[in-house]
């Protein structure tokens, strides 16, 4: 069955704009948890929707934010971009949300704000 | 605050060389530990992970771990690297499940490993 799929892949910004990326999880998972990747921070948790309700959240500004829809799919956006905000962003989806589960990522979406 | 570290950025080993990755997680609680590795590329997946039960944990490709409880750790190991092996590794464990979540890993900083044929 098809993976974690995220888009766009790779996208340019410039600062103080706004993006929106995009995640399609694996078909029957209802959680999806958004990372950040940088060489500096390593990854770091961002947040995790199940069921359309954020159930956990990471330390990152309200810049960040997201949403997950009623078949899953999940989208998370950041306001008023800064130079800092370039990085890998990854989408990882679970089944059930329950313990135990295998948590499978996608490819990610490279973000650059020049 | 949750924190998970590892020892070393850089292996580089021979083929057939054995392989041992430290890792360290500060979790004094229930843990349920990870370790993910990211071929050149490729996305991260999941080599093992640790919820309960036997201590000594294998995963796919002939990778195990250890988790040993009073030392905080679980050092990744393989008796014979491949060049096929070279990539980066994470370890990782789950964060709290505040809201039922278990979405929240906490990452080490990664091992980048580098086989030479």
């Amino acid at each position: 069955k098809a993976g974690v799929t995220q888009t766009p892949r790779y996208l340019i910004k410039t600062r103080g704009q706004q993006v929106t990326l995009s995640c399609s999880p694996i078909s029957g998972h209802r959680s999806v948890s958004w990372y950040q990747q940088t060489p500096g921070q390593g990854l770091q948790f961002l947040f995790e929707y199940f069921s359309e309700t954020q159930r956990n959240k990471g330390n990152f500004p309200g810049r960040f934010s997201g949403r997950q829809f009623s078949n899953s799919r999940s989208e998370m956006n950041v306001s008023t971009l800064e130079l800092g905000d370039s990085a890998l962003y990854l989408c990882a989806s679970s089944g059930a949300g329950t313990l135990g589960d295998t948590i499978y990522f996608g490819e990610g979406s490279w973000l650059t704000v020049v | 605050a949750q924190s998970v570290s590892q020892h070393n950025h850089h292996v580089i080993l021979s083929e057939a060389a054995s392989l041992e990755l430290g890792c360290n997680y500060s979790y004094g609680g229930t843990v349920n530990l990870f370790w993910y590795v990211q071929y050149p590329g490729q996305h991260l997946q999941l080599l093992l992970k640790y919820f309960s039960g036997d201590p000594l944990v294998k995963g796919i490709k002939g990778f195990e771990a250890e988790f040993i409880k009073s030392k905080f750790s679980f050092n990744l190991r393989k008796p014979s690297v491949q060049w096929s092996d070279t990539a980066e590794y994470f370890c990782a464990e789950l964060g709290d499940h505040y809201g039922g979540s278990q979405g929240n890993l906490i990452f080490g900083k990664g091992t980048k490993l580098s086989v030479k044929p």
